[in-house]
């Protein structure tokens, strides 16, 4: 039984570009959250999505933004890159649209912007 | 606004030390609380969860947690720490009836032989 999983492993960018960066939940789920760690920090949590939609937002700019397939795998997209956006970006399933279930994590993607 | 805070960003232990790391919250409503790990090279996992009952919990490897309501606070345990237990310890609290997780900084545990 596959995990989550999450592509690219590292991303390189420069400021000002926009980068596109992949999720495939656990089997069996179908609620899929966003969060960015920056380095030495706790994850942040940026939105999650249910059923194609974005169900909840955490406090980031409209220039995060992301999607949800049919199949239940999200992208999260950010334009307009910051050298502030480095960070790894954590992606994480849970069996529910809602309720009191654990995340699942994935290994992250890492992304940094020069 | 809702936070965690983890009060011991790093500690050093030698085995068979015990070991009690720190969380508090703040948010007024039902929580659900986590310790989620993170080996070095490794992705978060869960640790232990309270949801609801027993306010002590026990999770993998030993480790265990007490969840007390009226100091907003739910620190993790471990009698004896082994050279194994290093990683970086986050402690987590969703709101209920949500998904959305809300990490501490974390602690950076290192145990030495």
């Amino acid at each position: 039984d596959a995990g989550v999983t999450q592509s690219p492993t590292h991303l390189i960018k420069t400021r000002g570009q926009q980068v596109t960066l992949r999720c495939s939940p656990k089997s069996g789920h179908d609620t899929v959250s966003w969060y960015q760690q920056a380095l030495g920090q706790g994850p942040q949590f940026i939105f999650q999505y249910y059923e194609e939609e974005e169900r909840q937002r955490g406090n980031f700019p409209d220039r995060f933004s992301g999607h949800q397939f049919p199949n239940y795998s999200s992208e999260l997209n950010v334009n307009a890159l910051l050298l502030g956006d480095s960070a790894l970006y954590l992606c994480a399933s849970s069996p529910t649209g809602q309720g009191s279930y654990e995340q699942y994590f994935g290994p992250g993607t890492r992304l940094t912007v020069t | 606004a809702q936070s965690v805070s983890q009060h011991n960003h790093h500690v050093i232990l030698s085995e068979a030390a015990s070991l009690e790391l720190g969380c508090n919250y703040s948010y007024g409503g039902t929580v659900n609380l986590f310790w989620y790990v993170q080996y070095p090279g490794q992705h978060l996992q869960l640790l232990l969860k309270y949801f609801s009952g027993d306010p002590l919990v026990k999770g993998i490897k030993g480790f265990e947690a007490e969840f007390i309501k009226s100091k907003f606070s739910f620190n993790l345990r471990k009698p004896s720490v082994q050279w194994s237990d290093t990683a970086e310890y986050f402690c987590a609290v969703s709101p209920y009836n949500t998904d959305k997780l809300i990490f501490g900084t974390g602690t950076r545990l290192q145990v030495f032989p």
